[in-house]
């Protein structure tokens, strides 16, 4: 099974900073990840697909970069509704694996 | 406008059987690859298992293989997932969700459910 490695676990930001968040890879996905964020209690919902395809809807404060094993997602001009936890996922094969999640809260 | 909606979750005991549905609207449901996805209390998502839209390929987690059983009923338009001998690392909350594109689950997980929690506990 392919093991996708965040970090950093938990991250402490201010309103407008610039984030970057990695997402690494046990063996070559090519660019077939995705980036989700989830809120608590709420379901998660996809930022990025094919590692820097923004999902429609999706602000352009947010983006994806990466292909093989080492991806980054980041999220430019950081705004008080960015604080969520994100993760990312592989679909490259299956079984289609999960980050462990990388949570963004307020400094 | 995609619509998902679980059923079925609730409180039961270690080794005992639940069975999950969700109901789906909004999109032509027998052509999308559909999937679970389950998050344990205070964890990650966890990818538990998917079955493409003519149900000729399931999917399944090696922590549920041969427990849980996926299935779908594409003129309810619905999804479904047995799950037997149930153990307390079963607990979790449980998503229904479909993938962006009909043709490849490569463009990730677009919609979800709001969830149905499974609690296994004596």
């Amino acid at each position: 099974d392919i093991q996708l490695t965040q970090s950093p676990s938990f991250l402490s930001a201010s309103i407008g900073d610039r984030v970057t968040i990695t997402c690494r890879a046990s063996q070559d996905i090519s660019t077939y990840l995705a980036w989700y964020q989830q809120k608590p209690g709420k379901a998660p919902k996809l930022l990025i697909y094919a590692a820097s395809t923004l999902q429609s809807g999706v602000p352009s404060r947010f983006s994806g970069s990466g292909s093989g094993t080492e991806f980054t997602l980041t999220i430019n001009s950081l705004q008080p509704e960015d604080f969520a936890t994100y993760c990312c996922q592989q679909l490259y094969i299956y079984p289609l694996t999960f980050g462990g999640g990388t949570k963004v809260e307020i400094k | 406008e995609v619509q998902l909606v679980e059923s079925g979750g609730g409180l039961v005991k270690p080794g005992g059987s639940l069975r999950l549905s969700c109901a789906a609207a909004g999109f032509t449901f027998s052509r999308y690859t559909m999937t679970w996805v389950r998050q344990a209390p205070g964890k990650g998502l966890e990818w538990v298992s998917s079955i493409t839209g003519g149900s000729g390929d399931l999917f399944y987690a090696d922590s549920v293989r041969g427990r849980f059983t996926i299935s779908r009923d594409n003129a309810e338009n619905s999804l479904h997932l047995q799950m037997n001998s149930l153990r307390a690392e079963d607990t979790a909350v449980y998503y229904c969700a479909k993938y962006t594109w009909a043709s490849t689950v490569k463009a990730g997980v677009d919609s979800w459910g709001q969830g149905t929690l499974v609690t296994v506990s004596s």
